[in-house]
């Protein structure tokens, strides 16, 4: 069975660095583009970013570049979203997907992580 | 940042059919990239309802189906069910975000 089991929500202060993950399963985890979705709240879904774990070719949305690193570790089927100093505005949940190169639609997705940034 | 517009909200009652559009540009449903839905409830994960514009994954009701022409994309939800109350995104790339993917502003589906 597929799944993808991110971490957990996350308190953090303005300023501060965060790394969230997604560890992939059920499948082969480096034949698989994983892509990572925001979703502030009350407000719609935002393409952030994708990966390719095999070797960790990386793709940013222009309103994501700059702002977080993608990252995966194959030996560990695990995908990461990082934050190198938070702002309130950073507050969502966070969600993980794969991506299906057939089709290009994401057909699994983790259960979302909540970040909340708050002085 | 979405470049792809949907309505924000429809509603129908129960076994009535509604239709959702998702309104792109030529950079993006136009240039010929496919459209996916996603369907969610509230405080779950998105869950796919339709892949390459018309195709439904395994498990996923009939009474959705798809549609693409041109610069725009449809969903229709016919016979209505009190269970299809949820948010709606249709999903596509676009060429002039270096072919990124974008998402639709979302529609909230109310069965009356």
């Amino acid at each position: 069975e597929v799944q993808l089991v991110q971490s957990g929500a996350e308190v953090k202060k303005p300023g501060e660095s965060l790394k969230i993950s997604c560890k992939g399963s059920g499948y082969s985890f480096t034949n698989y583009w994983i892509g990572w979705v925001r979703q502030m709240p009350g407000k719609g879904l935002e393409w952030m970013g994708i990966i390719y774990p095999r070797d960790s070719d990386t793709r940013y949305s222009p309103s994501f570049q700059g702002q977080v690193t993608i990252s995966a570790d194959k030996s560990i089927t695990t995908a990461y979203l990082q934050w190198s100093s938070l702002k309130a505005s950073d507050t969502a949940m966070y969600y993980c997907a794969r991506h299906d190169g057939g089709s290009g639609s994401y057909s699994y997705w983790g259960q979302g992580t909540l970040v909340t940034v708050s002085s | 940042q979405s470049v792809l517009t949907q309505p924000p909200s429809v509603s129908g009652a129960p076994g009535q059919r509604v239709i959702i559009s998702c309104t792109g540009t030529s950079s993006n449903i136009g240039a010929g990239y496919d459209v996916h839905w996603y369907q969610q409830r509230p405080g779950t994960a998105p869950k796919p309802l339709i892949y390459v514009n018309s195709n439904r994954p395994s498990g996923v009701p009939d009474r959705f189906s798809g549609s693409k022409s041109g610069t725009s994309a449809s969903l229709a939800i016919t016979g209505l069910q009190a269970e299809d109350e949820a948010d709606y995104y249709c999903q596509s790339y676009d060429s002039s975000l270096g072919g990124s993917g974008v998402f639709g502003t979302g529609t909230k589906v109310t069965v009356l």
